[in-house]
């Protein structure tokens, strides 16, 4: 079957740097999203990495190890804004996204 | 603002009742997605909608019928819900189906189901 695996809650101080998780098992692989939402707001695209290694973009860098079914999404210099849930969602060889339930992170002054 | 906007924000409603979400797309996207969010849970795809037809329905009980009139608008109509229903419903939208292609999400409809 498929399945994500992201920790649930994990809880981060302001200005430091925090590396969310996520591992997966799809019926094939045609890349890797990770979205963040706030609460009681529409999920927001962060990045897509379709090869293997280390995407930067501002504060916020993905990485993606095909062969380990692992991907990690880190955020540099944490301000208060960054607490969200974060959800990492593969694609599947049917071009579907598989969601996992997300990791809710809270920052803390 | 995402481009994409689903009314109304928030239903209540009971069982016996019929009601439909409207979501709408303002950025030229061909593929249209009904989504469920309950708590806790990850993301439920219901409906996918490429070039106004159907190709994907993921076994949602018949209670939950999609319209796609046309590709910048999808409704969801409801009928004799149940209260395990009571979610957030998302619409989203992507140029296309698969690829590199972000979904643009709208902002839910809250439904509760009494």
């Amino acid at each position: 079957g498929q399945n994500i695996d992201q920790p649930t809650e994990m809880t981060a101080t302001e200005g430091a740097i925090v590396q969310i998780n996520c591992t997966y098992q799809t019926s094939g692989f045609n890349g890797l999203f990770w979205y963040q939402q706030h609460a009681g707001e529409a999920p927001t695209f962060l990045s897509y990495n379709v090869l293997d290694g280390l995407e930067e973009k501002g504060r916020f860098s993905s990485f993606l190890s095909r062969s380990k079914g692992y991907s990690y999404l880190l955020l540099k210099e944490l301000q208060m804004k960054d607490s969200a849930s974060y959800l990492c969602a593969p694609m599947d060889s049917n071009y579907q996204l598989i969601w996992g339930a997300g990791t809710k992170l809270i920052i803390k002054p | 603002e995402t481009g994409v906007t689903q009314t109304p924000r928030h239903l209540v409603m009971g069982m016996t009742n019929k009601k439909s979400l409207k979501c709408e797309q303002h950025l030229g996207h061909n593929a249209m997605y009904w989504y469920k969010q309950s708590a806790k849970k990850p993301l439920e795809l219901m409906f996918v909608y490429n070039f106004k037809e159907q190709t994907e329905n993921n076994s949602v009980p018949s209670r939950f019928s999609p319209e796609c009139p046309n590709s910048s608008h999808l409704f969801l109509h409801l009928h004799t819900l149940q209260p395990e229903d009571s979610a957030l419903y998302l619409c989203a939208s992507s140029q296309e189906i698969g690829g590199s292609g972000e979904l643009f999400f709208g902002e839910g409809s809250r439904l509760t189901v009494l």
